[in-house]
């Protein structure tokens, strides 16, 4: 069964950087048919889509967050990762790692747990 | 980006209620939405993929409709279970956008 764990530190102070990382078991993520996307929801708000990547593909951001975002794969520890600078309060959300089904516009089949960030000073 | 735009917002309804909830796309998208279930303090869960196939493991209670730019998630019978918020989400296109969600409460 395919799980996914999300790590990493809970609280930021306005304009540090988030970094998450996201283990995977169950599956390898060298497969070429999904991307390993992140997605957020801030408290009491709906889903937003944050950017995927793939094993031999690109990496695809939500353009709302310029190039805030970077999202990167290890395969050999079968982990990926989300990294975000220069956060602000408006970056406190659940954050969710999730397997997303086919390309760069997908579906997502698995999720994490997810991992509350806080940003405050 | 394309909006997605669900009603109600809220629904407060019965157990063995009939429900449906309408999701509305700003442009068409064929037949690319997913809808999610998500409980209180849990991950979404996906229950609909391609507009109308059912997810793994998801009962055949739920059931989804559409193409274009409207959709809709059917709850035949709701149970105990189903109590929680709703999500639409297009595929269509770059970037994927979800709706606002559709919480279904007790009556």
């Amino acid at each position: 069964q395919l799980q996914l764990q999300e790590s990493g530190p809970r609280l930021l102070k306005p304009s540090e950087t988030l970094s998450l990382n996201c283990t995977v078991s169950g599956a390898s993520i060298s497969g070429i048919n999904y991307y390993w996307d992140w997605i957020r929801q801030p408290p009491g708000k709906a889903l937003e889509w944050i950017g995927g990547n793939r094993y031999a593909g690109s990496s695809y951001n939500n353009p709302s967050l310029k190039s805030r975002v970077s999202i990167s794969l290890d395969t050999y520890k079968n982990q990926f990762y989300l990294k975000m600078n220069s956060v602000t309060a408006a970056d406190t959300a659940m954050y969710y790692c999730v397997r997303g089904v086919g390309g760069f516009d997908s579906h997502f089949d698995y999720w994490g747990q997810g991992t509350l960030v806080t940003v405050s000073s | 980006d394309i909006q997605m735009t669900q009603s109600p917002s809220t629904l407060s309804a019965s157990v063995g209620d009939r429900v449906t909830i309408t999701c509305r796309a700003g442009q068409t998208i064929s037949s690319w939405l997913a809808w999610y279930q998500q409980k209180p303090g849990k991950a979404p869960k996906l229950l609909i993929y391609q507009a109308s196939s059912l997810g793994g493991g998801v009962p055949s209670r739920f059931s989804g409709s559409g193409s274009g730019t409207e959709f809709t998630l059917t709850i035949s019978s709701l149970q105990p279970d189903d109590f929680a918020t709703y999500y639409c989400q297009h595929y269509h296109s770059f970037p994927v956008t979800f709706g606002g969600g559709t919480k279904v409460e007790i009556k």
